[in-house]
């Protein structure tokens, strides 16, 4: 069964530094969102991105944050400068786009981004 | 931004009842769904509910969209110990590949 995938698992960094994290979306999917959840809270929805564009964002994504499709399969999320309460479970997570009432958002794994 | 209280906030059943947990929000949501995470992995669709009033089941998980599309309950029927994992709502305000807003969860644990 096709599924959403994440690398790393886990990242740790230095306050300051730069981050990539990693997504490989469902292949037919052209929907792509990042999600986060820091511990022991709810999920929150940073960014989604359609057609090499963002379609939405929260105001958790500042200026810190951007995304990219740098390729056919790959969709990244990058923080430029990290700050301790960027800790926390990053989820990818894609869908298709179709005339549904609900496109089934699937979630990866996560990549838990620990900044010290 | 839009809020989604659910609760309660965890849950310690034994083996073998029924469980059940809810959202309400101020906001009108188009669809509600129900997730589950289980601990290190990203959450899973368990029931998407489109209409007010909608019914839905899903062997022993049962969910409703109430009426006035600003709630929705989860029932667990005969729970076994690997429901255990923390449930959330989530909910879109329109229809199609728009953000979900997630309640804060209720964590359940299962004695045998």
């Amino acid at each position: 069964e096709p599924e959403v995938t994440q690398t790393p698992s886990h990242q740790v960094t230095q306050m300051g530094q730069e981050v990539i994290l990693r997504c490989v979306p469902i292949s037919n999917h052209l929907y792509f969102y990042w999600y986060r959840q820091i511990l022991g809270q709810k999920v929150e929805f940073l960014v989604s991105f359609y057609n090499n564009e963002i379609s939405e964002k929260s105001e958790i994504f500042d200026d810190q944050f951007s995304v990219e499709r740098p390729d056919g399969s790959n969709f990244t999320l990058k923080i430029r400068s990290t700050k301790l309460e960027d800790s926390a479970m990053y989820f990818c997570a894609s869908s298709e786009t179709s005339a549904s009432s609900y496109n089934e958002q699937f979630f990866g794994p996560g990549t838990r981004l620990t900044v010290l | 931004g839009q809020q989604l209280n659910q609760s309660p906030q965890s849950m310690f059943i034994q083996e073998g009842e029924d469980v059940s947990m809810n959202c309400t929000s101020s906001s009108i949501f188009n669809t509600w769904l129900w997730y589950k995470q289980d601990p290190g992995e990203g959450p899973v669709l368990l029931i998407a509910l489109y209409k007010a009033g909608e019914l839905t089941s899903n062997g022993r998980l049962t969910a409703q969209f109430g009426i006035t599309r600003k709630d929705s309950f989860l029932n667990i029927s005969a729970s076994i110990p690997s429901d255990v994992g923390i449930y959330f709502c989530a909910g879109q305000l329109t229809s199609g590949n728009t953000p979900l807003v997630f309640g804060k969860g209720t964590r359940l644990s299962v004695i045998a």
